[in-house]
């Protein structure tokens, strides 16, 4: 079965300084991944999604990248912030509007 | 837009005893998702429901575990008995379908506490 690696320890940067988080796969590559976003108490919240014929995807300060060869998505936040600090989630497609999710990755924007 | 709605935010009970929770997703949603998210794992999927037939139940227990989701619309899930592992979030989301790509809306979780 589908097996997700993202850093299970958490990643602290300095205010300004450019987050970038990791997602690893094991099997078949899926058609899509998608990044979640996920504060305490709360469910997660979807950010990106990016396509197997897409190698970058980029919204606002929020890039994502993702290598079918290196079986890997790389999420990138530049300029972080404080209010950056959350747990961040990625998806993989396992077909017909399901996803698996890893288990998220804490990052903490140090002022 | 309102979002999906979940209750009860916390519950507490005893192993053994028996806890529902509801769901209530965005209108016009026709996928349901119910997740467990146990502290410092992702969600994990325990039923998929479109309108209100069951697409995926595979890592639902059933010895225990119940959900439904009578007229497409709001969805119950249930634990009968409750045992200790059970601890944890369940998180209800809700997409479109308008395709094979859907973005799944989540709702704030049931925090569940078995004693």
């Amino acid at each position: 079965s589908q097996k997700i690696e993202q850093n299970s320890e958490a990643l602290n940067i300095q205010e300004g300084k450019t987050a970038t988080l990791t997602c690893n796969y094991t099997n078949y590559s899926p058609a899509y991944l998608q990044w979640y976003r996920q504060d305490p108490g709360r469910g997660p919240v979807f950010l990106l999604l990016i396509r197997e014929n897409e190698k970058e995807k980029r919204k606002e300060r929020l890039k994502v990248t993702f290598d079918t060869t290196l079986k890997q998505s790389l999420f990138h936040i530049t300029a972080s912030q404080p209010a950056d600090s959350a747990t961040y989630l990625c998806a993989l497609d396992m077909g017909y509007q399901k996803v698996t999710f890893g288990t998220g990755t804490k990052l903490q924007v140090i002022p | 837009e309102a979002g999906v709605a979940q209750s009860p935010r916390y519950k507490i009970i005893e192993k053994r005893q028996s806890v529902a929770f509801w769901c209530n997703p965005i209108s016009g949603h026709a996928t349901l998702y119910w997740y467990q998210q146990i502290l410092g794992q992702g969600p994990k999927l325990l039923i998929q429901f479109q309108n209100n037939g069951v697409v995926d139940d595979s890592q639902l227990p059933k010895d225990r575990f119940s959900a439904e989701r009578l007229k497409g619309v709001d969805s119950t899930l249930k634990i009968q008995p409750a045992k200790l592992e059970d601890s944890a979030v369940y998180l209800c989301a809700s997409a479109p379908s308008g395709g094979r790509v859907d973005t799944q809306y989540f709702g704030p979780g049931t925090r569940l506490t078995v004693l």
